[in-house]
């Protein structure tokens, strides 16, 4: 089944320290999104992957840097988080050829605080 | 500047009773809309996708409509349950391509009361 597994699902850090997000897909999908959600916002996307190897920012990227050492998983890294950086992260998966009726598909959600 | 507005921002409504949310939004250019349903705490699951300048879906209890012309979408929801208590949001992409980005709106609340 097609999935795409977000970790931790909730994280507690300090201001200045070092946050990684994790995401997993099964999809086989080339394309690997980071984005995120604030009350009163739509998604916002922050960083991207058409591959293994590959990342691109997004229009949010600042403070954010993005990993994608395999097909499988894309990784969010908060070097030096702060407390505008809480809200809730979400990873999404994509097709390449990202045909309108191929849905990107979500993980679960990473709820990070940070204080 | 926000490009999808959608409205209301909440909508409470009984068991059994029917409901409309709207979507207007000024991307340009606008390749398709979707609705995704968002319950909480959850990722987001993708209920209908429209492409045609005047497009219509139909999903179960759920309906769409989208009007190019108007950039313009409904989402129609029959004979509601308390399963359909989520957020619903709606989502333009620019291009029919993976190089295309999606640009979300903030979404309606629905609570479904018995």
């Amino acid at each position: 089944e097609a999935a795409v597994t977000q970790s931790p699902r909730n994280k507690v850090a300090v201001t200045g320290g070092k946050v990684t997000l994790s995401c997993n897909q099964t999809n086989n999908h080339n394309n690997m999104y980071w984005y995120r959600q604030d009350t009163g916002h739509g998604l916002r996307l922050i960083h991207y992957s058409y591959g293994a190897g590959s990342t691109e920012k997004g229009d949010i990227p600042d403070g954010y840097k993005a990993s994608r050492p395999s097909q499988e998983n894309f990784s969010l890294i908060l070097e030096l988080a702060t407390p505008s950086q809480t809200s809730v992260y979400f990873c999404a998966s994509g097709a390449r050829t990202g045909r309108n009726n191929q849905a990107p598909l979500f993980g679960e959600g990473t709820r990070l605080s940070v204080l | 500047k926000t490009q999808v507005e959608q409205s209301p921002q909440s909508l409470v409504v009984r068991q059994g009773e029917n409901c409309v949310l709207q979507c207007n939004y000024s991307v340009t250019p606008d390749n398709h809309l979707r609705w995704f349903k968002q319950d909480t705490g959850k990722g987001l699951v993708s209920l209908t996708v429209l492409v045609d300048q005047k497009d219509k879906t139909s999903n179960g209890r759920y309906s769409a409509t989208l009007d190019k012309d108007a950039k313009h979408s409904t989402l129609h929801i029959t004979a509601t349950l308390l399963d359909d208590t989520a957020t619903y949001i709606c989502v333009v992409g620019d291009r029919g391509s993976a190089l295309g980005r999606l640009h979300f709106g903030a979404g309606t609340q629905l609570i479904v009361i018995p």
